[in-house]
């Protein structure tokens, strides 16, 4: 079975740009979230999909936002860019929302904010 | 202060070296604790996976829980230089929403 998947895998914006990322999950996973990983923060919880709607939220800005469709792909969208969104946006997939429900990660996209 | 903390490291061990790693936490709903370890350029995939107080036992890998301190920990026994990796403690309550420490970046020396 194929795993989770991320495009693109790196992308360079400049400052006040907008940037969309994508996540296919594994096939018959039907929640997905996002994570932003840092040097200096780690890895922080941005938001998670399950059948389309935002089920959960980090404490991130407004500029970012994300959306999930009917076939449980997800993209993650951040607007007005600051130098300090370059991080690594990783994508995990779990078939339900059940802590015991394992989450599967994707390789990320790493973005740099010039 | 993080909800969970873990000393980032980074540990340098000679090969076959038993290898300990751990994170405090601070909130007690978490119920669910994992590791996952990250290579480089790569996501973070899961190793051990545990729900209650006590040791699960899973090869060479062996993850405790210890409720009362908020304390976990993973021990590598026999470790390799295959080990090199960044481990990383996660904790869940709500599902879907998992809490990282920062992650500890581990060297293993053949």
């Amino acid at each position: 079975k194929a795993g989770v998947t991320q495009t693109p895998r790196y992308l360079i914006k400049t400052r006040g740009q907008q940037v969309t990322l994508s996540c296919s999950p594994i096939s018959g996973h039907r929640s997905v979230s996002w994570y932003q990983q840092t040097p200096g923060q780690g890895l922080q919880f941005l938001f998670e999909y399950f059948s389309e709607t935002q089920r959960n939220k980090g404490n991130f800005p407004g500029r970012f936002s994300g959306r999930q469709f009917s076939n449980s792909r997800s993209e993650m969208n951040v607007s007005t860019l600051e130098l300090g969104d370059s991080a690594l946006y990783l994508c995990a997939s779990s078939l339900n929302r059940a802590s015991t429900d394992t989450q599967y990660f994707g390789p990320g996209t790493r973005l740099t904010v010039l | 202060q993080k909800e969970v903390e873990q000393d980032p490291g980074p540990l340098s061990v000679p090969e076959g070296a038993i290898v300990s790693l751990n994170c405090t936490y601070s909130n007690s709903a978490f119920q669910y604790f994992m590791w996952y370890r990250q290579y480089s350029r790569k996501g973070p995939e899961l190793l051990m996976y545990t729900y209650s107080s006590g040791n699960k036992e899973d090869g060479r890998f062996t993850a405790q829980v210890d409720k009362s301190s908020k304390y976990i920990s993973l021990f590598i026994r026999d470790s390799q230089p295959s080990d090199s990796a960044t481990y990383l403690c996660a904790m869940d309550n709500q599902g879907g929403k998992l809490i990282f420490g920062q992650g500890t970046e581990l060297s293993v020396k053949p």
